[in-house]
């Protein structure tokens, strides 16, 4: 089946250090991947859209200096937590839709991220 | 009112129930209804996705929608301790790429 890979799966850093989670389609191509956030007993909040060759679209609110993505092939996009804070402490999960013609997402395990 | 609504929980049914989970959502656009399970610190896993209206089914797991009254349900038979999750309903319009998921109801199954 479609497997989105995403690591590491935990990372611990110091305030203000910069962090990047990869994200991996690994029997597809995914010209789309969304990086999604989850705070601690809450639902998932959509963060921006990785497209494949062009800038990232960023939801409403969210910092696209500190939050940088990179999409530069079809199967891997990255997420850069830039002069990370505690405050950007959370799961942060990637996502990309496996199944041709189906607006469904497969998501990657997730990374969650900790800042000391 | 939020476009999706889904009963947090928290849910306890002793092993072997029938395990009814439901999301209502008010808009008329949504096509794709998809739910997912998530385990504590893991991403969620794709259950079961269908499109539009009627019944799926899997193993011991049935979704339902309800276009009409906008309604999805999952049912999950047999239940197992193992089932005990995070359930979350996610749902989005034909030709629109972004989910909007429901809060998620958290499932306990007593052994």
């Amino acid at each position: 089946g479609a497997v989105v890979s995403q690591h590491p799966s935990r990372v611990i850093c110091k305030s203000g250090t910069s962090v990047k989670i990869e994200c991996r389609s690994l029997d597809f191509q995914a010209t789309t991947m969304f990086w999604y956030r989850q705070f601690p007993k809450q639902s998932l909040m959509l963060m921006a859209t990785s497209n494949e060759g062009s800038k990232a679209t960023y939801e409403q609110g969210v910092e696209k200096d500190k939050f940088l993505i990179n999409h530069a092939s079809l199967t891997l996009s990255t997420l850069t937590v830039t002069s990370a804070h505690p405050e950007d402490s959370s799961f942060y999960i990637c996502s990309a839709r496996a199944f041709p013609g189906a607006n469904v997402l497969t998501f990657g395990a997730g990374s969650r991220l900790t800042v000391l | 009112q939020k476009e999706v609504e889904q009963d947090p929980g928290p849910l306890s049914v002793p092993e072997g129930a029938i395990v009814s989970l439901n999301c209502t959502y008010s808009n008329s656009a949504f096509q794709y209804f998809m739910w997912y399970r998530q385990y504590s610190r893991k991403g969620p896993e794709l259950l079961m996705y269908t499109y539009s209206s009627g019944n799926k089914e899997d193993g011991r797991f049935t979704a339902q929608v309800d276009k009409s009254s906008k309604y999805i349900s999952l049912f999950i038979r047999d239940s197992q301790p193992s089932d005990s999750a995070t359930y979350l309903c996610a749902m989005t319009a034909r030709g629109n790429e972004k989910l909007t998921f429901g809060t998620g109801t958290r499932l306990t199954i007593i052994p």
